[in-house]
């Protein structure tokens, strides 16, 4: 099946740095990703939708210019949390869909392993 | 946007067939329905999509009733590695909806 990864698997960082996370499909092309916020005990939040070569759609209620989204290659999105403050901490996951090859499985997303952010 | 709604939790013993159920009620014409797996501090993996009737695969099955509005996972002799949470989401071939997870079932099995 088709491989996500995510860089780093976990970060720790101080108040008011800026972190990025790394989106890979490994053995696709993704023109399409999503990445995700799920906080303990709880389900996964969409936070943006990111397209190749194009800007990133953010849901509502979710700061563009602090969650910074770059999709410059049909296989990389970063993420990047600025300014992080320890509200952010969370698990961020970032997901991939290949929409080349239109099929009924064409909406099936591959999610990475998710990457750990505790801001202190 | 379709909404889905699962039980919170359930619990069963090793071996011991569980069937979780999803609702749906508001699933459009070209909706799939998707269900992923989650074990504590990973992604989400894909289980099973279907669209009607019964699809089987070598981990679950899937049935959905005509009208849709619901649909039941159902995974085979458990065992404790099956310990997760389980989602549905439905959505169409252009991926709109189904980027939304709702609650999830905490499925806990128990020796």
């Amino acid at each position: 099946g088709a491989v996500v990864s995510q860089h780093p698997s976990w970060v720790i960082c101080k108040s008011g740095t800026s972190v990025k996370i790394e989106c890979r499909s490994l053995d696709f092309q993704a023109t399409t990703m999503f990445w995700y916020r799920q906080f303990p005990k709880q389900s996964l939040m969409l936070m943006a939708t990111s397209n190749e070569g194009s800007k990133a759609t953010y849901e509502q209620g979710v700061e563009k210019d602090k969650f910074l989204i770059n999709h410059a290659s049909l296989t990389l999105s970063t993420l990047t949390v600025t300014s992080a403050h320890p509200e952010d901490s969370s698990f961020y996951i970032c997901s991939a869909r290949d929409l080349v090859g239109f099929d009924f499985r064409s909406n099936e997303q591959f999610f990475g392993p998710g990457t750990r952010l505790t801001v202190l | 946007l379709a909404k889905t709604t699962q039980p919170i939790s359930m619990d069963s013993y090793e071996g011991q067939e569980v069937n979780i159920t999803c609702s749906h009620n508001n699933i459009a014409t070209n909706d799939y329905i998707t269900w992923y797996q989650q074990f504590p501090s990973q992604g989400p993996r894909f289980i099973i999509q279907g669209y009607k009737t019964k699809v089987t695969n070598e981990v679950a099955s899937l049935f959905i009733p005509a009208d849709r509005k619901s649909s039941t996972l159902s995974l085979p002799r458990v065992s404790l590695s099956d310990t997760a949470v389980y989602y549905c989401l439905v959505g169409d071939q252009t991926g709109a909806n189904n980027l939304f997870f709702g609650t999830g079932t905490r499925l806990t099995v128990i020796p």
